[in-house]
């Protein structure tokens, strides 16, 4: 099935360095989330994006809808342990299906 | 409220044997869709039921397929398992179709 380009795919950081990680498409997408997954569990919501230019923010995460509706951002501030995971970003496409990123692997060294 | 439930957590099996894997959505949740989610291929869409009837499909065998209860719970079931089916799957639940989906712990299945 159809994936969305993230990247970093991977990114090593010392704790207290901030994050930004991005998705893109080739397709128009109506709602834009992203979620994170420990090892073992499986993805928890973090940000959702219902509109175009739309920028959200959850403690030290924010995230943008792009204007296109072909991207999204995703940040974060003053990284600590507990951010690692894997991060994911999800899009609806305009067909009403979501598609997911490939993630973006988050270590955070202390 | 609680979450969204998924039993058993893991699971093995051998080749050709089959699998039924169960899903309990949020309460009040009616839509619940199925994904593979494997190191190789990342997050792969299996289907979505909404109010019993099947709304969407991935690009999955026939050996893949699923159901959903009118209480809104649902079942994956995969025949004739194959060694590449083990992987990690992930029950999601959401309001409606087109709303936000909240994801289960998963089923992590071995096939041996």
């Amino acid at each position: 099935g159809q994936q969305l380009n993230q990247s970093p795919q991977s990114m090593f950081i010392q704790e207290g360095e901030d994050v930004s990680m991005n998705c893109t498409s080739s397709s128009i997408f109506n709602t834009w989330l992203w979620y994170k997954q420990e090892p073992g569990e499986g993805p928890v919501l973090l940000i959702a994006l219902y509109k175009a230019g739309e920028l959200t923010s959850n403690g030290r995460l924010t995230a943008q809808f792009g204007i296109t509706r072909k991207d999204s951002f995703l940040n974060i501030s003053a990284s600590i342990p507990s951010d690692v995971g894997i991060y994911f970003c999800a899009g609806r496409s305009t067909g009403n299906q979501f598609y997911f990123g490939t993630g973006t692997s988050l270590t955070v060294i202390p | 409220k609680a979450g969204v439930t998924q039993t058993p957590r893991y699971l093995i099996k051998t080749r050709g044997q089959q699998v039924t894997l169960s899903c309990s959505p949020i309460s009040g949740h009616r839509s619940v869709s199925w994904y593979q989610q494997t190191p190789g291929q990342g997050l792969q869409f299996l289907f979505e039921y909404f109010s019993e009837t099947q709304r969407n499909k991935g690009n999955f065998p026939g050996r893949f397929s699923g159901r959903q209860f009118s209480n809104s719970r649902s079942e994956m079931n995969v025949s004739t398992l194959e060694l590449g089916d083990s992987a990690l799957y992930l029950c999601a639940s959401s309001l409606g179709s087109t709303e936000t989906q909240y994801f289960g712990p998963g089923t992590r299945l071995l096939v041996l």
